[in-house]
């Protein structure tokens, strides 16, 4: 079976700092890895994904996440925190069928002025 | 396109009331997802069709909860009767195989309370 991690319930950066939301994953083939965000009162929407190609995916609004198999892990990353990434980030692994999606418990993440 | 389409965005009903959400895909999506987000169990899928058949329902709570996509461009999900522990945001996400079926275009939701 599958299963994702989220490390941190919450975090929290000043705005220009970098930031690290954390994942690990669990699954016994090769998964396919997701990081979709929601705002406040907002559908989800899809950062990046990962299906096996470069390790290293870069996604949109300057973040970007990087699959390490021997650590079982997905972090997502931004060298540089905008007040706008304020949100909640969901870390997502999907099954061998490819269609069923399994979800994190969520980060969110607070930017301080 | 206008995206993911959800109706209603908000829903307040009484305890033992039927309760219908709506969604329309984008055109040419053949993946519908039903997606349920409390704060206590995050987010859970319910349901999904593909080309309009069911593939797997094993993520609805129990006999109270219906879906059904009579066609390509619209979806239902029923709660009948509805109770409080039912209040959620449920969420529908339509995709595509050409572009891979897991990659999810989620709406904007419909919050749902039963008072």
């Amino acid at each position: 079976a599958q299963s994702v991690t989220q490390l941190d319930s919450h975090v929290s950066v000043s705005e220009g700092t970098p930031v690290l939301l954390r994942c690990n994953y669990s699954s016994s083939y090769s998964p396919s890895l997701f990081w979709y965000v929601q705002h406040p009162n907002k559908g989800l929407q899809l950062l990046l994904k990962y299906t096996s190609a470069a390790t290293l995916v870069k996604g949109i609004n300057g973040f970007e996440a990087e699959f390490k198999k021997s650590e079982t892990s997905f972090h997502l990353t931004k060298p540089s925190a905008h007040m706008s990434d304020a949100a909640e980030y969901f870390c997502v692994v999907s099954d061998r069928s490819g269609f069923k999606t399994i979800f994190g418990a969520g980060t969110r993440l607070f930017v301080k002025a | 396109d206008a995206g993911v389409i959800q109706s209603p965005r908000h829903e307040v009903t009484e305890m033992g009331q039927e309760v219908t959400l709506r969604c329309k895909p984008i055109s040419g999506h053949d993946y519908l997802f039903w997606y349920r987000q409390t704060m206590m169990r995050g987010l859970e899928l319910l349901i999904y069709f593909n080309n309009n058949v069911p593939i797997d329902d094993s993520g609805m709570p129990e006999d109270r909860f219906s879906a059904k996509m009579p066609n390509a461009s619209f979806s239902t999900l029923k709660i009948q009767p509805s109770e409080p522990r039912d209040s959620a945001v449920y969420f529908c996400a339509s995709s595509t195989r050409v572009t891979g079926a897991n990659v999810l275009t989620f709406g904007a939701g419909s919050r749902l309370t039963v008072l």
